[in-house]
């Protein structure tokens, strides 16, 4: 059964503290996403990476790093959180070359206080 | 510019009746479609694709309608049950271009019992 785990399910944060979310596939997919999901705006694309040490920007990088080290591994760092940045945020994986058909994670609920 | 978009924020049916959740979408490049299923704090699953050479595709109760020349692409589900409720993303690929997702903003579906 294939899987994309997400770290932490829920998370409370200050203010300008450093955040780091974690994601591993065990489906040996090139690409990695992450995605914020807010209400009424849909999933927004922050960053996608489609190898290791490679990173792209996505709608809306501003904020946010990434960092791809290992091919099942893709983490999302949010150097000082800000409340503006309070969301669920979702990492997902794919095949390199397929029909662009997303495997998501469970979630992460960030809560910034 | 919003590439992908459900009009509709929320939809409301009766148990056992049909759900119709629409998008449209202005790239004419896009020739993959999906459509996501999302319950609260859990990540967004695949629920049925269609591509571009065919107007319809169907599994079990969900059929989804492509309509080429209107951009347009329609999820029905047929008869309704209370389990359906969640937020349905429409989503849609360039094969050809990256296999990117581009996902519009959602549709909250409720069956009432």
């Amino acid at each position: 059964d294939v899987k994309v785990t997400q770290s932490s399910r829920y998370l409370v944060k200050r203010t300008g503290e450093k955040v780091f979310l974690e994601c591993v596939q065990d489906m040996d997919h090139e690409n990695m996403f992450w995605y914020r999901q807010d209400p009424g705006l849909g999933l927004r694309l922050i960053y996608f990476s489609y190898d290791v040490k490679m990173k792209e920007k996505g709608d809306i990088p501003e904020g946010y790093s990434v960092s791809r080290e290992k091919k099942e591994r893709f983490s999302l760092i949010l150097e000082s959180a800000s409340t503006n940045q309070t969301s669920m945020y979702l990492c997902a994986s794919s095949f390199q070359g397929g029909t662009g058909e997303l495997f998501f994670g469970e979630g992460s609920r960030l809560t910034v206080l | 510019d919003q590439q992908v978009k459900q009009n509709s924020p929320s939809l409301s049916v009766q148990e056992g009746r049909i759900s119709i959740l629409n998008c449209d979408y202005t790239n004419s490049m896009f020739d993959y479609f999906l459509w996501y299923k999302k319950y609260p704090a859990e990540g967004p699953t695949f629920l049925i694709s269609i591509s571009s050479i065919k107007d319809k595709n169907e599994d079990g109760r969900f059929t989804v309608f492509l309509n080429k020349s209107a951009k347009h692409l329609s999820l029905h589900i047929v008869p309704s049950q209370p389990g359906d409720s969640a937020v349905y993303f429409c989503a849609a690929s360039a094969l050809g271009a990256g296999n990117m997702l581009t996902f519009g903003g959602g549709t909250r579906l409720m069956v009432k019992p």
